[in-house]
């Protein structure tokens, strides 16, 4: 079994839908939960960042940690094209830099 | 702000030849840098971890001897790929945490697309 679970989608939205993605992990040891956004060709970009279990809001965006399902979420509302691009989750242990990611999530985002 | 840059963006090259790739944390000093690469519709994976001053830590399957890493200051790292390969052509995405903070935030560079010949 994998550390981080990531359907790697596609998942295509009509604008102003719900995105809603999610990952799962097996290792009780994480405690911070990252959601990156990449476009085509370019670097990672960080989106949310929450510690421990809960939930976090910045503008559009929602991430949910349930650290007892061993589960998070990213949610976008009111979609919008620009939205269109691949989201990673990603997580690590208190005291250590390395990051496990998860595969991806491809998110279209359809006019 | 939290920006890290590479360069180049893109290389093309013939086999091999050795390519370095530098990344720079331009407005934050990074006491660790990573270096992943990234295959078409695949996750991250991380090469190794590289702290100023000291020894790159490879992770397994990784060589140390093809893929030399220099952390010569709190600012800047570099990756040269030596004596490359077809199947060494990926995106290669550096990133870099702060000094002094307790959180593991990480901050991507742009990204580095090497192809070779």
């Amino acid at each position: 079994q994998k550390e981080v679970e990531q359907d790697p989608g596609p998942l295509s939205v009509p604008e102003g839908a719900i995105v809603s993605l999610n990952c799962t992990y097996s290792n009780s040891a994480f405690q911070y939960f990252m959601w990156y956004r990449q476009y085509s060709r370019k670097g990672p970009e960080l989106l949310m960042y929450t510690y421990s279990s809960g939930n976090k809001e910045d503008g559009r965006f929602t991430a949910q940690v349930d650290k007892s399902s061993k589960y998070i979420s990213l949610f976008i509302r009111d979609s919008q094209p620009s939205d269109s691009a691949t989201y990673l989750c990603a997580m690590s242990f208190y005291g250590n830099n390395r990051l496990a990611f998860g595969k991806g999530n491809q998110v279209v985002v359809i006019p | 702000g939290a920006v890290v840059s590479q360069h180049p963006s893109r290389v093309i090259c013939k086999s091999g030849t050795s390519v370095k790739i530098e990344c720079r944390s331009l407005d934050f000093q990074a006491t660790t840098m990573f270096w992943y690469r990234q295959f078409p519709k695949q996750s991250l994976m991380l090469m190794a971890t590289s702290n100023e001053g000291s020894k790159a830590t490879y992770e397994q399957g990784v060589e140390k001897d093809k893929f030399l890493i220099n952390h010569a200051s709190l600012t800047l790292s570099t990756l040269t790929v030596t004596s490359a390969h077809p199947e060494d052509s990926s995106f290669y995405i550096c990133s870099a945490t702060k000094l002094a903070t307790s959180t593991d935030t990480q901050y991507f560079g742009p990204g580095t697309r090497l192809t070779v010949l």
